[in-house]
């Protein structure tokens, strides 16, 4: 089964808009990763945040972790064409010694030029 | 360094038959995890593989089974193929063990899509 939801399901945007999908989980975690996925190929690692933090940076993307609400989301500035993929978060589980990611069902994001 | 990789990229099987898919971690790493992913859905944790044992194991049945190498390569064996194993099987490599708080970054390799009519 999935460990969370995510939304939208979709999103359609232009170049050079901003955009935001969310990710909601049901667990208590250890931290929390979100992944890109063009074409249903392999997972793209993006950026990692972990469970004591609330906010982090890397280029045009933006990740918060509200853990109180067991909730992410993933902000895509200035977004590209080649930005259009599938974006999955990923939790992965407090107390196992080996990694192990719960996926989520995944935003399928469309950057029209 | 020529990441994870995976083979076939693609198979065609029917119903009741077997089938082995394979996968080549990165260069270093000694852990290999196994994912399925249906259609329009994410990942699913199948089982991970650290010093040639099985150490974790999601929610799939006994047809679904492996093995690790000494060369920490791995394969996945789905026995008695049913039409709901139709999916795209993902293999990840990564650093064994970590720390409770630690973390050990999964690649992923470009999949391995399998049809079962």
């Amino acid at each position: 089964s999935q460990q969370g939801e995510e939304d939208p399901q979709a999103l359609s945007i232009q170049e050079g808009e901003n955009a935001t999908m969310n990710c909601s989980y049901k667990t208590s975690i250890n931290n929390l990763q979100w992944y890109r996925q063009n074409s249903g190929r392999g997972l793209v690692h993006l950026i990692l945040i972990r469970s004591n933090e609330r906010e982090k940076h890397s280029g045009r993307l933006r990740v918060t972790l509200d853990t109180s609400k067991k909730s992410s989301s993933l902000l895509i500035t200035a977004s590209r064409a080649a930005d259009t993929a599938s974006y999955f978060c990923a939790t992965q589980i407090m107390n196992t010694g080996f990694q192990k990611l719960v996926f989520g069902t995944g935003t399928r994001l469309l950057v029209s030029p | 360094d020529a990441g994870v990789t995976q083979s076939p990229t693609h198979l065609i099987k029917t119903r009741g038959q077997q089938v082995t898919l394979r996968c080549s971690p990165k260069s270093g790493h000694d852990t290999v995890s196994w994912y399925q992913q249906a259609l329009g859905q994410g990942p699913q944790f199948i089982f991970q593989y650290y010093e040639e044992e099985e150490r974790q194991r999601g929610n799939f049945p006994d047809r679904f089974s492996g093995h690790q190498f000494p060369n920490y390569s791995s394969e996945l064996n789905v026995n008695a193929l049913l039409l709901g194993d139709s999916a795209l099987y993902l293999c990840a490599s990564s650093l064994g063990e970590t720390r409770r708080h630690s973390y050990n970054e999964q690649f992923f390799g470009p999949g391995t899509r399998l049809t079962v009519l």
